[in-house]
C-alpha cells in the first residue's frame, strides 16, 4: 500500500496567519491527491482534489500544490473556521490511503 | 440536498457480526460508486472498501478482506457493510461517502464498538 506521511502531526497558528501542511507519497500518485477538513465530532469534508482543483464552495485561501511525490496544502490566512485536523489521501491505487492527519491549533 | 445517514452501530463482541446500512437521498444513486470510511476513536481516517455502480466491482483494505462484505441496493437507494468476524481493531465510526476516488458527500457516522 502506497503510504502518505503528513507533516507536520500539528501545527499553532493565529488567525491571519499563513500555514502550509506537507503530505508526502511513497510512491509516484501522479496528481490523484485530495484534502480533507475535519472539525471535533464532525464527518471530513472534501477540499480539494487533483493536488490543488478546490471543491465547489471551498473559500480561496485555500490552496493546493504538487512536487514530484510531495504535496501542499496551503492556507493563505488562516480563519477562526479553519482551526481543524487536514488529511490527505490518495487515489491513484488500492488501497486508498490516507495521511495520518495534521491539526491546525490555536 | 444530499443525504446519507448511517445506521446499525452497535455493542458486538469479538468474534461477532454486524451489519451497518447508508440511507442515500438527494442524488442519482446508480450513477456512483460509494465507499466506506472508518476512523479508530482518537484517530485518522481508514479507507475500508468501495464498491460500483452496479455492485459489479468491490475492493478492500486487505485488514478486512475475507471478513467484511461490501453491497447495494439500487433500487433502494441503500448501502450496506457486512462485517463478520469482528475484533477489537475493527471499532470505530464507519462513514458512507458518496464517490470512489475523493468522497465528496459523507454521512454523520455509525459507531460500532467490538468488546467483550
Amino acid at each position: 500500500a502506497i503510504r502518505m506521511t503528513q507533516s507536520p502531526t500539528s501545527v499553532s497558528a493565529s488567525t491571519g496567519d499563513r500555514v502550509t501542511i506537507t503530505c508526502r507519497a511513497s510512491q509516484g500518485i501522479s496528481s490523484d491527491l485530495a484534502w480533507y477538513q475535519q472539525k471535533p465530532g464532525k464527518a471530513p469534508k472534501l477540499l480539494m482534489y487533483a493536488a490543488s482543483t478546490l471543491q465547489t464552495g471551498v473559500p480561496s485561501r485555500f490552496g493546493g500544490s504538487e512536487s514530484g511525490t510531495d504535496f501542499t496544502l496551503t492556507i493563505s490566512s488562516l480563519q477562526s473556521e479553519d482551526f481543524a485536523t487536514y488529511y490527505c489521501q490518495q487515489y491513484y491505487t488500492y488501497p486508498r490511503t490516507f495521511g495520518q492527519g495534521t491539526r491546525v491549533e490555536l | 440536498e444530499v443525504q446519507l445517514v448511517e445506521s446499525g452501530g452497535a455493542l458486538v463482541q469479538p468474534g461477532g457480526s454486524l451489519r451497518v446500512s447508508c440511507a442515500v437521498s438527494g442524488f442519482t444513486f446508480t450513477t456512483y460508486w460509494m465507499t466506506w470510511v472508518r476512523q479508530a476513536p482518537g484517530k485518522g481516517l481508514e479507507w475500508v472498501a468501495n464498491i460500483n455502480q452496479d455492485g459489479s466491482e468491490k475492493n478492500y483494505v486487505d485488514s478486512v478482506k475475507g471478513r467484511f462484505t461490501v453491497s447495494r441496493d439500487n433500487a433502494d437507494n441503500s448501502l450496506y457493510l457486512q462485517m463478520n468476524s469482528l475484533r477489537a481493531e475493527d471499532t470505530g465510526v464507519y462513514y458512507c461517502v458518496r464517490g470512489g476516488w475523493y468522497p465528496d458527500y459523507w454521512g454523520q457516522g455509525t459507531l460500532v464498538t467490538v468488546s467483550s
